[in-house]
């Protein structure tokens, strides 16, 4: 597609449900990344995958988050046991390689009630 | 370990007057240097990137950024700030040596008044 796909673009679950959120990176795009950004804040990194190698998983907070990435394509961010404190909005980029311009979607808004 | 460390979180400026956002830098190997810009409600886009060429960058909507190496910064300044230029600003910090994670700096909000 023409640019970094988020869905859903905005989520409210309740606390102790299990969430998924989607990526489309940027086709041709080997790495992607997911960002955490609460409210007011800056971007917190998640997780980052780069073609085949094994993901970059050290900023993913507890083990109630994962994501999984198949091949060059989509990537699925899981958080299991939502708590209140997951409320933020969740950032996917996708970008070529080296250097990492990274192109942003538009963010999935979690709210955690 | 890579890191970025922005030194303002907020900056005011009057239109027509320079900006200059600060940022310091970490990196164990050749940094690539970012600034992205995310204006309320709307997506993060790259304003200007460093990647050991020319040490002056030049981006968009009249901003540039100099990396100097000896002081680990790459701050971020414009001759004459416009209303729209008010926004939040990331400097962004990506090391060359094998993985290519980005890391943001905490942000700096600019506010431009008339």
């Amino acid at each position: 597609g023409a640019g970094v796909s988020q869905s859903p673009s905005n989520k409210v679950t309740e606390k102790g449900k299990d969430v998924e959120l989607r990526c489309d990176p940027i086709s041709g795009h080997t790495a992607l990344y997911w960002y955490r950004q609460r409210l007011g804040q800056g971007l917190e990194f998640l997780i980052y995958f780069q073609g085949n190698s094994a993901p970059d998983k050290s900023g993913l907070p507890s083990d109630r988050f994962s994501a999984e990435r198949t091949g060059e394509s989509v990537s699925t961010l899981t958080i299991q046991r939502t708590q209140q404190e997951d409320s933020a909005v969740y950032l996917c980029a996708s970008s070529l390689g080296y250097p990492p311009d990274a192109f942003f979607g538009q963010g999935t808004r979690l709210t955690v009630v | 370990a890579q890191s970025v460390t922005q030194l303002d979180s907020h900056v005011s400026v009057s239109e027509g007057t320079p900006v200059l956002l600060r940022c310091n830098y970490s990196s164990s190997y050749s940094p690539s240097l970012f600034w992205y810009v995310q204006h309320p409600n709307k997506g993060l886009q790259l304003l200007l990137k460093y990647t050991s060429a020319a040490t002056l960058v030049k981006g968009i909507n009249g901003f540039e950024a100099e990396f100097k190496k000896s002081e680990t910064s790459f701050h971020l300044t414009k001759p004459s700030a416009h209303m729209s230029d008010a926004a939040e600003y990331f400097c962004v910090v990506s090391d060359s040596g094998g993985y290519n994670k980005l890391i943001f700096g905490a942000g700096t909000r600019l506010a431009v008044h008339p």
